[in-house]
């Protein structure tokens, strides 16, 4: 079965206080992994595909990493609007389109 | 600016009606999602069609949920008899592969279901 487990919970940081989100995974053949940032009252919107293990992608102060085993989202020197909950999720070889969603980072970030 | 577009946003109905909520996909996209979400079980993938077929409704509960795709514009999901449990929000999510990778998916708004 599928597993995703993301850490910690909850993220409180000061505005420009970087920091990083951990996303650890199992699942039997990766297809591709990805990061959403939700907002409340809203659907998650779509940051990253990550496919393989040394990829990094970035989006303004954003950066995911991804290894075998677990996936890092970087903040760099984060904005009040930078706050949000931030969702993994994987897509095995096996189970089609389906994708596993973690729990989910809330991030608070104070100015 | 492509968005899945969902209604309604917010429906409250009384147990044992029926509830009917409407998605429509990202033009172009023929990968279409329905998904749950609550504090207790986060996100949850209820269904998925590919091409208006449907490939899996593993996660639906099969006696009172049902979905169906009846063109390319247009996906519905229905409750019926709704129950207080169902209460919830209902994410429609449209998707691509692109490149022959992993299906990116973008979700709609959602819906607020509240069910007394």
């Amino acid at each position: 079965e599928d597993q995703v487990t993301q850490s910690p919970e909850a993220l409180r940081l000061q505005e420009g206080e970087s920091s990083s989100l951990n996303c650890s995974y199992t699942v039997s053949g990766l297809r591709g992994l990805f990061w959403y940032r939700q907002d409340p009252g809203k659907g998650p919107e779509f940051l990253f595909t990550l496919y393989s293990a040394g990829e990094e992608k970035e989006k303004e102060r954003l950066k995911a990493t991804l290894t075998k085993k677990e996936s890092f989202l970087h903040i760099t020197a984060p904005k009040p609007e930078d706050s949000a909950t931030y969702l993994c999720a994987v897509q095995a070889e096996t189970s089609g389109s389906r994708l596993t969603f973690g729990e989910g980072t809330q991030l608070t970030v104070n100015p | 600016d492509a968005r899945v577009t969902q209604t309604p946003r917010h429906k409250v109905t009384e147990m044992g009606q029926e509830v009917t909520m409407r998605c429509q996909p990202i033009l172009g996209h023929n990968t279409v999602f329905w998904y749950r979400q609550t504090m207790m079980q986060g996100l949850e993938l209820l269904a998925y069609f590919r091409n208006r077929a449907p490939l899996d409704d593993s996660g639906m509960p099969k006696d009172r949920f049902s979905a169906e795709m009846p063109d390319a514009t247009l996906a519905t999901l229905k409750i019926q008899p709704s129950e207080p449990r169902d209460s919830a929000v209902y994410f429609c999510a449209s998707g691509l592969r692109p490149g022959g990778g992993a299906y990116e998916q973008y979700f709609g708004p959602g819906t607020r279901l509240t069910v007394t």
